[in-house]
């Protein structure tokens, strides 16, 4: 079926430790992924994207890995920081047949929680 | 949130009356959508619209309807025929035309409660 899920609800983690939020996709079609993170009350933010023809993609303090061969993808934060602290969704877009636009599948999310 | 404007942010409805949540870009993108968020769960899509004065059904189009009468406003009407309107609205944008890795940037909801 169409779906992008999350492996944890929840993931707790001592300020100034490395985040890792893990995202398993269902389908292999699919052409590219996007990280956003949304905070309280807020709408969701781009984080970060990666295309299926790459396996690693860097940002500032972040970075995606995907693995196609078991349909993973995760997040890695470095350093987290209280700010950090949000909902972080996993999605895929998806084209239909003959569509012309992706749809956006989103997971259900998981919550990221930083101890001082 | 980037060029995304969304209003109101907490919107109060009684029943079996319409509202509209309003939607703005300036950030020159040709694709629009709206998704409705529920507590503890995932975006699900309402609408989309690729360019002005079209639209198509998303996977809830039921209850809600839409306009894109121009490229830079995208309302979203919440009717009396919907049955649990109260969520979490947000609207977002991408460049559209037809971009296999086209990224959506979000406003920043509006909150809707039926009393």
């Amino acid at each position: 079926g169409e779906s992008v899920g999350l492996h944890l609800p929840t993931l707790s983690v001592q300020e100034g430790d490395n985040s890792i939020i893990n995202c398993a996709y269902s389908n292999s079609a699919s052409d590219y992924f996007i990280w956003y993170k949304q905070e309280s009350g807020k709408g969701p933010q781009f984080i970060i994207d990666i295309r299926s023809n790459m396996d690693k993609r860097q940002g500032q303090r972040v970075t995606v890995l995907l693995n196609k061969t078991v349909k993973h993808l995760s997040l890695q934060i470095a350093a987290t920081q209280p700010g950090d602290s949000a909902v972080y969704f996993c999605a895929e877009i998806l084209f239909h047949g003959s569509s012309n636009t992706g749809k956006l599948i989103f997971g259900q999310g998981t919550t990221l929680q930083v101890k001082p | 949130d980037g060029g995304i404007t969304q209003s109101p942010k907490y919107l109060f409805r009684k029943e079996g009356q319409n509202v509209t949540l309003s939607c703005e870009q300036n950030l020159n993108h040709d694709a629009m959508y709206w998704y409705r968020q529920d507590p503890g769960q995932g975006l699900r899509l309402i609408y989309y619209s690729q360019i002005v004065n079209d639209f198509q059904k998303g996977d809830i189009a039921e209850g809600y309807s839409v306009s894109r009468e121009k490229k830079e406003s995208f309302p979203l009407t919440v009717t009396s025929a919907q049955k649990n309107p109260t969520a979490f609205y947000l609207c977002a944008s991408s460049k559209g035309r037809e971009r296999r890795t086209d990224t959506q940037y979000f406003g920043p909801g509006t909150r809707l409660t039926v009393l």
